[in-house]
């Protein structure tokens, strides 16, 4: 299995639509996990992290399953601003289960949301 | 706010050249990255840095060098600029205190020719 791994898409909805998005990883003793936001030609911005079973935000919900070791993000109520690639990311952890600062990032999931 | 900058947006460069990236960091980051991002590649780890005159290779350390003699400061070097090495750029920090996210520069676009 790779370290992360997202369905890269493209997902293209329509304004208003739910959409979901999955991100598998391989390493069972990362605790921490992030979502990031990417639009074109711009650096990543920080979305949402998820430390626990998941956590949300407005429109956006993050999910945990540590069990099946994925995480999830809904966008519910899509808006045309809300294309972009979304990044899942990992930290990375030694032997040990210590994470030493370095993360592990997915291809990304390229979402389009049309009127 | 956390800023994370980068001397250059947009640098052109001939092969065979030195080329220097500056990124400069000021919340008192402990970890420091360089990444390259590429078409169907996505980001890929160049190099990092856990603390000051420390690094370790990334997943591409190839034709790269790093230096960070301050805390606030990483640069990255690429000692003979190749075709191959035309990409966006990207810095990024993070703290060591919990489960911190990292935070990225704005990136620079280098085009080696």
């Amino acid at each position: 299995r790779k370290e992360v791994e997202q369905d890269p898409g493209p997902f293209n909805v329509p304004e208003g639509a739910t959409v979901a998005f999955n991100c598998t990883y391989s390493n069972s003793a990362s605790q921490s996990f992030f979502w990031y936001r990417q639009d074109c030609r711009k650096e990543p911005k920080l979305l949402m992290s998820v430390y626990s079973s998941g956590n949300e935000d407005g429109r956006f919900t993050a999910q945990l399953n540590r069990a099946s070791q994925y995480i999830s993000l809904l966008i519910r109520d899509s808006k045309l601003s809300d294309s972009a690639t979304y990044l899942c990311v990992v930290p990375a952890t030694n032997a040990g289960g210590t994470s030493y600062g370095k993360l592990t990032f997915g291809q990304g999931t390229i979402l389009t949301v049309h009127p | 706010d956390v800023k994370v900058t980068q001397s250059s947006r947009y640098l052109v460069k001939r092969t065979g050249e030195k080329v220097f990236l500056e990124c400069v960091q000021d919340m008192d980051h402990e970890n420091m990255f360089w990444y390259r991002q590429d078409p169907g590649l996505g980001l890929r780890l160049i190099y990092f840095s856990y603390d000051v005159k420390m690094k370790e290779k990334g997943d591409i350390p190839e034709g790269y060098s790093v230096s960070r003699e301050k805390k606030e400061r990483f640069s990255l070097i690429l000692e003979s600029a190749s075709t191959n090495q035309t990409s966006m750029y990207l810095c990024a920090s993070r703290s060591d205190r919990g489960y911190s996210p990292l935070h990225f520069g704005n990136g620079t676009r280098l085009t080696v020719t």
